[in-house]
């Protein structure tokens, strides 16, 4: 079937250290893997993404990786800061008809940076 | 990315009645994806709306229940119909350009509340 597991559910952290996020997907047609992150009360936010041709993208502080052959994809977020408090989640992509992808979630995580 | 809106940002129900939700974009695209927020938890995809074709609903989702209309390339509508109060949730749009262009943006949200 279609899933997408994210681990962990929670992550307190303190500022300055490093935040990891890891999801597995089960689908190897799977080619795209987006990342959002969701503050309190507002829409979720695309942050980061990565495609299945690429092992490895990074934007300042956040990274991303990705292992193919493991289904699996992780999010790395260093130097953390207070203002990276949010949920996030993870998604990875099943095909649709017609060249089009839909979208479905991991159960998020709620991570908390303490000063 | 295109500007998403959706009207009305929230509304309180009584159970037994419907809602619909409008989702606008300020440019032509295909696809169309409706998703549920439930309180605290990550999102799941409701259902596909490909402008000229009937929709296409996630298991445990059905028309009866989430009839979707998309007349055009900029407009679609959720309605959410006999609502009870496991119906409370919010209710996101986001977009797909076109093939191949696997990013989502989603609309700011209508912030559902059945009493």
């Amino acid at each position: 079937g279609e899933n997408v597991e994210q681990h962990p559910s929670t992550l307190s952290v303190q500022e300055g250290d490093s935040a990891v996020i890891k999801c597995t997907y089960s689908d190897s047609a799977s080619n795209y893997f987006p990342w959002y992150k969701q503050e309190l009360g507002k829409r979720p936010q695309l942050i980061i993404d990565i495609r299945s041709n690429v092992g490895e993208k990074k934007d300042q502080r956040i990274a991303v990786t990705l292992n193919k052959t493991a289904k699996h994809f992780s999010l790395h977020i260093t130097e953390t800061q207070p203002e990276d408090s949010a949920v996030y989640f993870c998604a990875a992509s099943f095909p649709l008809s017609g060249g089009y992808n839909k979208l479905i979630f991991g159960a998020g995580t709620r991570l908390a940076v303490h000063p | 990315s295109a500007v998403i809106s959706q009207k009305p940002s929230r509304d309180i129900c009584q159970r037994g009645t419907s809602l619909t939700i409008q989702c606008q974009v300020d440019s032509q695209v295909t696809m169309m994806f409706w998703y549920r927020q439930q309180p605290g938890q990550s999102l799941t995809l409701i259902a596909t709306a490909n402008q000229g074709s009937e929709a296409t609903y996630e298991s445990g989702f059905v028309i009866d229940k989430f009839p979707i209309s998309r007349p055009n390339l900029t407009f679609s509508t959720l309605t959410v119909s006999n609502m009870s109060p496991e119906d409370s949730s919010i209710y996101l749009c986001s977009v797909g350009y076109r093939p191949g262009i696997d990013e989502q943006y989603f609309g700011p949200g209508t912030r559902l509340t059945v009493t």
